[in-house]
């Protein structure tokens, strides 16, 4: 295991479309996050999980949005009903084998995501 | 509310040039940790250095040195003799570390996009 894979890494959607994103984290990390980048900001950070419980979701994470961590391990992110207000990088983190808090955060590529 | 401050919104520098990014913090929290991370082209965030807010210590690894400071709630990055590698968007971050907040949840700043030219 090298590191955080994402799939896909492009996506081009028609507004209304639903789509969905998977995220492998690192074999030993308990934690995953899903963080949303625009172009020219940084990223924003939607939602957490330890191990397959989702412990905080941003208020940025609307109703469309579902995250999902069934087994601990790959994560998805599903939003229903795209809008162009999507359009944006989607990067998943992981970190922290257990037992250790506070490790840094390894990235993915990301999936970057086009609504139109 | 926590949040990270990064002014520079560009800049460019001739290679070897020193050039240094600054990065300013707001949180009431005692224990926290700073990020810095770089982000090329291809799209994927690298770290580069965490820092315990219990640590002031600057730190130098290769032509990257770090500046912590508390009283000014700073967390300045330094290249040494910039390379046209070094391009990149550059983030600084921001995590709490204690009791409930204690998820690693990162609070990045803008990013300060670095352009060398040969």
């Amino acid at each position: 295991d090298t590191g955080v894979s994402q799939d896909p890494r492009h996506k081009i959607t028609k507004r209304g479309q639903n789509v969905t994103f998977r995220c492998d984290p690192i074999s030993e990390h308990n934690r995953l996050y899903w963080y949303r980048q625009t172009l020219g900001q940084g990223p924003e950070f939607l939602t957490y999980f330890q191990n397959e419980a989702q412990l905080e979701k941003s208020r940025l994470l609307s109703d469309r949005f579902s995250a999902e961590r069934p087994k601990g391990s790959f994560s998805t992110l599903e939003i229903q009903r795209t809008e162009q207000g999507d359009s944006a990088m989607y990067l998943c983190a992981s970190s922290t084998p257990t037992g250790h808090p506070n490790t840094e955060a390894f990235f993915g590529q990301g999936t970057r995501l086009t609504v139109v | 509310a926590q949040k990270v401050t990064q002014a520079q919104t560009e800049i460019s520098v001739v290679e070897k040039e020193d050039v240094t990014l600054d990065c300013v913090y707001e949180t009431r929290d005692t224990t926290y940790y700073l990020f810095w991370y770089k982000q090329p082209p291809s799209g994927e965030l690298v770290f580069l250095i965490r820092r315990n807010s219990f640590d002031e210590q600057n730190e130098i690894s290769g032509r990257y040195s770090w500046n912590f400071q508390k009283s000014t709630s700073s967390f300045n990055f330094t290249i040494t003799a910039s390379q046209v590698v070094d391009s990149a968007v550059y983030f600084c971050a921001l995590t709490l570390s204690h009791g409930s907040s204690n998820t690693g949840k990162l609070i990045f700043g803008q990013g300060t996009t670095l352009q060398v030219k040969p």
